[in-house]
């Protein structure tokens, strides 16, 4: 399988529930990203990984914990999340550190509702 | 705060017409912008990027512009296809840290 892979594509949860989004990139790519896509707003980017190092935390509340245990897979812990917090959560990968521009590959996304 | 773009939602346009698209970037000098296409429910793709020192870039019926002076990206389809609908998204990359505008939505009909 080639490409950004993210799974579940749809989750369901309450606001007690703790649950897990996985992202699997099959391009060989160091650097990962979770950004969240809610209606009529920007891709908001939550957060980097170089090379499994966080680079980036864009403010983001403590009830969202990624972990990245290589390269190739990220996940987004979820726990006590709240309504406005339902939206498609996106995975993408790049290769940084090239000469030149480097590109996003995104995941299909993870259509996450909370209520 | 560095500031990117895109003030049209939404673009209805006629098949066969060109339709074009703005981007526009504030409190920054990008070396380069991209531009990504999204469906609905679906990630991103990346179409075309284009570098602050080349005015033009095209991929088949795609064309991207770059203009320093207005501090703005055009993206045009030309003979646009009602398979062409979709939203599109221009991006600045910061140290590896992309960021998007809102996208314009675009809806070609036949």
């Amino acid at each position: 399988e080639t490409g950004v892979t993210q799974t579940p594509r749809h989750l369901v949860m309450g606001m007690t529930n703790k649950k897990s989004l996985k992202c699997e990139q099959h391009l060989g790519h160091n650097a990962m990203y979770w950004y969240k896509q809610s209606a009529k707003k920007p891709l908001e980017l939550m957060f980097v990984y170089n090379f499994k190092e966080q680079t980036e935390n864009n403010s983001v509340p403590s009830r969202f914990s990624p972990e990245c245990p290589n390269s190739s897979h990220l996940f987004l812990h979820l726990h006590t999340l709240q309504p406005e917090d339902s939206a498609l959560y996106l995975c993408a990968s790049s290769q940084s550190g090239t000469s030149g521009a480097n590109v996003l590959t995104f995941g299909a996304g993870s259509r996450l509702t909370v209520l | 705060s560095q500031k990117i773009e895109q003030n049209s939602e939404a673009l209805n346009i006629q098949e066969g017409k060109t339709a074009t698209l703005t981007c526009n970037y504030t409190n920054y000098s990008p070396a380069y912008l991209q531009w990504y296409r999204q469906d609905p429910g679906r990630g991103p793709v990346f179409l075309l990027l284009i570098r602050e020192n080349e005015k033009e870039k095209r991929k088949e019926r795609l064309k991207v512009t770059f203009d320093t002076t207005l501090k703005q990206s055009l993206f045009h389809i030309t003979a646009s296809q009602p398979a062409d609908s979709a939203t599109y998204l221009c991006a600045r990359d910061n140290f590896n840290k992309f960021y998007f505008g809102s996208g314009t939505k675009l809806n070609v009909k036949p």
